[in-house]
């Protein structure tokens, strides 16, 4: 079974572009989370989508944004890129946190990332 | 919104020794505790996770533990070896329909296993 797979891995874009990643989740899984992981920061959430639906944002300027498709993939886009954007981007999945009837915390597969680098 | 500190940042210890890692969460809603381990290069893994209703979970030589009461979780690494070099990541999140359920990362601890 292939696990969540995103793309580009590696991204280089000047300031003031935009850039558009890509994320595939595991087969089944209906929720896509974006983190970004930055140079000695940990992983801070950006973005949840499920059933396309965004969910719940992070503490994030409104330059970043995203979607989810029928097919549950998602994307996520950084407009007006700033050098501080210069990050790994990390997709994750999990399952519908409210599949049953009690709600419950799924647990989330990540992808390899996406490497961008604001030049 | 929750919280989670973890310490130590980094953490050298002797091929064979154990290895503990903690976390504090400030949410008392958060039920939902999984630990990531991210190897070089890598993506982040789950290797264990416990949930608000049991206080220890074991998976060979990984255990974490949990206290509700004074909100910390650890991770236990007995028997360390060479592989288990990587960054590790506590985290945190509450039940769904809270408005917190998304996962809340710590800042990792880098351990590495001297031979």
């Amino acid at each position: 079974e292939a696990g969540v797979t995103q793309s580009p891995t590696h991204l280089i874009k000047t300031r003031g572009q935009q850039a558009t990643l890509r994320c595939s989740p595991i087969s089944g899984h209906t929720s896509v989370y974006w983190y970004q992981q930055a140079l000695g920061l940990g992983l801070q959430f950006l973005l949840w989508y499920d059933e396309g639906e965004e969910r719940n944002r992070g503490n994030f300027p409104p330059r970043f944004s995203g979607r989810q498709f029928p097919n549950y993939s998602s994307e996520l886009n950084v407009n007006a890129l700033e050098l501080e954007d210069s990050a790994l981007y990390l997709c994750a999945s999990s399952l519908d946190v409210y599949r049953d009837l009690i709600a419950t915390n799924e647990k989330l597969f990540f992808g390899s990332g996406t490497q961008l680098s604001v030049l | 919104g929750e919280n989670v500190e973890q310490h130590p940042s980094t953490l050298s210890v002797q091929e064979g020794d154990s290895a503990v890692i903690k976390c504090t969460y400030s949410d008392s809603a958060s039920n939902y505790f999984p630990w990531y381990k991210q190897e070089l290069g890598k993506r982040p893994q789950l290797i264990i996770d416990i949930r608000s209703n049991v206080g220890e979970k074991k998976d060979q030589r990984i255990a974490v533990t949990l206290n509700k009461t004074a909100k910390h979780f650890s991770l236990h690494i007995t028997e360390t070896q060479p592989e288990d070099s990587a960054v590790y990541f506590c985290a945190a999140s509450c039940p769904p329909g809270f408005g917190n359920e998304k996962l809340t990362f710590g800042t990792g601890t880098r351990l590495t296993i001297i031979p």
